[in-house]
C-alpha cells in the first residue's frame, strides 16, 4: 500500500512571495490533514477535511493561508503572502473513516523556509 | 494552560535503559491516547494508542494512561540506538470522521551505543 505522497519536499522563497503544497493521501482514506510543525514543536492542525468538505479550519490564517481538496482525494495547501514566521514542515496525513479509533497516516512532510 | 504538556527533553540514555516520557493533558473530552515517533526529517509514524486508563504491553514499548490524572506515560525497556528520535504524545476527541488530534511538543531521545 502506498504511502501519503507530499511534493515538493523543500522549497525556499522570499517573504510576500506565494507557494503551493500537494499532498495525495492513501487511497479510500476519506479524511485528510494538513499540519504546521515548527521547529521543536508538536504538530498543529491547519485544516481537516472530510472527503472533499471542511470539517476544522479553526487555527487556518485564512488572511493568507487556503486550503481545497477537489474530488475528495488530494489537495493543495497555498500560504498568500508568506511571512518569516511560516517558515516550517508542512505535514499531510490521512485516515480511513471507520467506528471508533482512526490511526492518521502521515506524509514526509514538505520543508519550507521563508527569507 | 496548554491543552497537552509533554516534557521537552532532550533525553540522553546509554543503551539498556528503561526510558519513561510522559505528557499531561487538561481535557477530560480526550478519548484517545497516542505515542508517535518522528525521525529526524521524517512524518511522525504511530507507535501506539490506547483508550481506557491501564496499560498497554507492545514488544519493548509499554503505554500507560491514567485518566484520573490526566497523566500518560510510555516505557521503553531494553533501549536501542535505533530508537533515538522524537517522541510525541498525542490526543483525540470526536467522532467517527471528525477526531481532532492535539500534539505535544515532542520529547527527542538520544540512545547512546
Amino acid at each position: 500500500e502506498a504511502g501519503v505522497a507530499q511534493s515538493p519536499r523543500y522549497k525556499i522563497i522570499e517573504k510576500r512571495q506565494s507557494v503551493a503544497f500537494w499532498c495525495n493521501p492513501i487511497s479510500g482514506h476519506a479524511t485528510l490533514y494538513w499540519y504546521q510543525q515548527i521547529l521543536g514543536q508538536g504538530p498543529k492542525l491547519l485544516i481537516q477535511f472530510q472527503n472533499n468538505g471542511v470539517v476544522d479550519d479553526s487555527q487556518l490564517p485564512k488572511d493568507r493561508f487556503s486550503a481545497e481538496r477537489l474530488k475528495g482525494v488530494d489537495s493543495t495547501l497555498k500560504i498568500q503572502p508568506a511571512k518569516l514566521e511560516d517558515s516550517a514542515v508542512y505535514l499531510c496525513a490521512s485516515s480511513p473513516i471507520l467506528a471508533g479509533y482512526n490511526e492518521q497516516f502521515f506524509g514526509p512532510g514538505t520543508r519550507l523556509t521563508v527569507l | 494552560q496548554k491543552e497537552v504538556e509533554q516534557d521537552p527533553g532532550p533525553l540522553s540514555v546509554p543503551e539498556g535503559a528503561i526510558v519513561s516520557l510522559n505528557c499531561t493533558y487538561s481535557n477530560s473530552a480526550f478519548q484517545y491516547f497516542m505515542w508517535y515517533r518522528q525521525y529526524s526529517r521524517k512524518g511522525p509514524e504511530l507507535l501506539m494508542y490506547t483508550y481506557s486508563s491501564g496499560n498497554k504491553e507492545d514488544g519493548r514499548f509499554t503505554a500507560q494512561v491514567d485518566k484520573s490524572s490526566k497523566y500518560i506515560s510510555l516505557f521503553i525497556r531494553d533501549s536501542q540506538p535505533s530508537d533515538s528520535a522524537t517522541y510525541l504524545c498525542a490526543m483525540s476527541a470526536g467522532t467517527s470522521g471528525t477526531y481532532k488530534y492535539i500534539f505535544g511538543t515532542g520529547t527527542r531521545l538520544k540512545v547512546l551505543a
